[in-house]
């Protein structure tokens, strides 16, 4: 089945840095990559996603890149803030309809004033 | 934005009792999804749930776990027996529309269940 790598692990930045979260999944019939947030104690928040027709996608001070033919994502982050920090999650989901979302293991990005 | 509430937050029970997980979902989405997340991995897809049916499920999602949602009410999780191997964190989610692709799921905080 799909399988979804997330690198680094974990990130320590200064505020206003920029970051890079990469993603890599296994599966060529992947059709959409959302991302989800989650905050210390909080639930999952979905903050960006894209879907495998498009190469960019941007909100706000996030972008998200995707190759499909490395079966590549990458979420960078600008002018980061101490409440970016979070565990960031990468997904993946093929084209059966009923988002059976396989998820990395996160990346755990923790923004210092 | 929209909440998934879930009930409880923590669960402590002894092995082979039954224990039921509840969620309430966003009051108008349709489908309804478990995940399970034990500590220090990834989490992963047990089940989705639409129109009182199960639409697909996990290897996870064994012969002992079930889930229904009776009249509109809690989405349930429910596992009888329960075993040392289900201790974990069991997040539920839901979604509007029709379980197309791209549908955003909304994710509650997770129930904390230990099996001791």
């Amino acid at each position: 089945g799909e399988q979804v790598e997330q690198l680094p692990s974990s990130l320590i930045v200064q505020e206003g840095a920029s970051v890079l979260i990469n993603c890599s999944y296994t599966d060529s019939a992947s059709v959409y990559f959302p991302w989800y947030k989650q905050e210390p104690g909080k639930r999952l928040q979905f903050i960006i996603d894209i879907r495998s027709n498009m190469e960019r996608k941007q909100n706000q001070r996030l972008t998200l890149l995707f190759d499909k033919k490395t079966k590549h994502l990458s979420l960078h982050i600008t002018a980061t803030q101490p409440g970016d920090s979070a565990i960031y999650f990468c997904s993946a989901s093929g084209d059966s309809g009923y988002n059976k979302l396989t998820f990395g293991k996160g990346t755990v990005l923790l923004v210092s004033p | 934005g929209p909440k998934v509430l879930q009930i409880p937050s923590h669960q402590i029970i002894d092995m082979g009792q039954m224990v039921t997980l509840n969620c309430d979902p966003v009051s108008n989405h349709l489908y309804f999804y478990w995940y399970k997340q034990i500590l220090g991995q990834q989490m992963e897809f047990l089940v989705n749930f639409y129109n009182g049916k199960v639409m697909e499920k996990s290897k996870l999602f064994k012969d002992q776990f079930s889930v229904e949602r009776p009249d509109g009410s809690y989405f349930t999780l429910k596992i009888q027996p329960t075993a040392l191997e289900d201790s974990a964190v069991y997040f539920c989610a839901s979604s509007l529309d029709q379980g197309a692709v791209a549908e955003t799921l909304y994710f509650g905080s997770g129930t904390r269940l230990t099996v001791l």
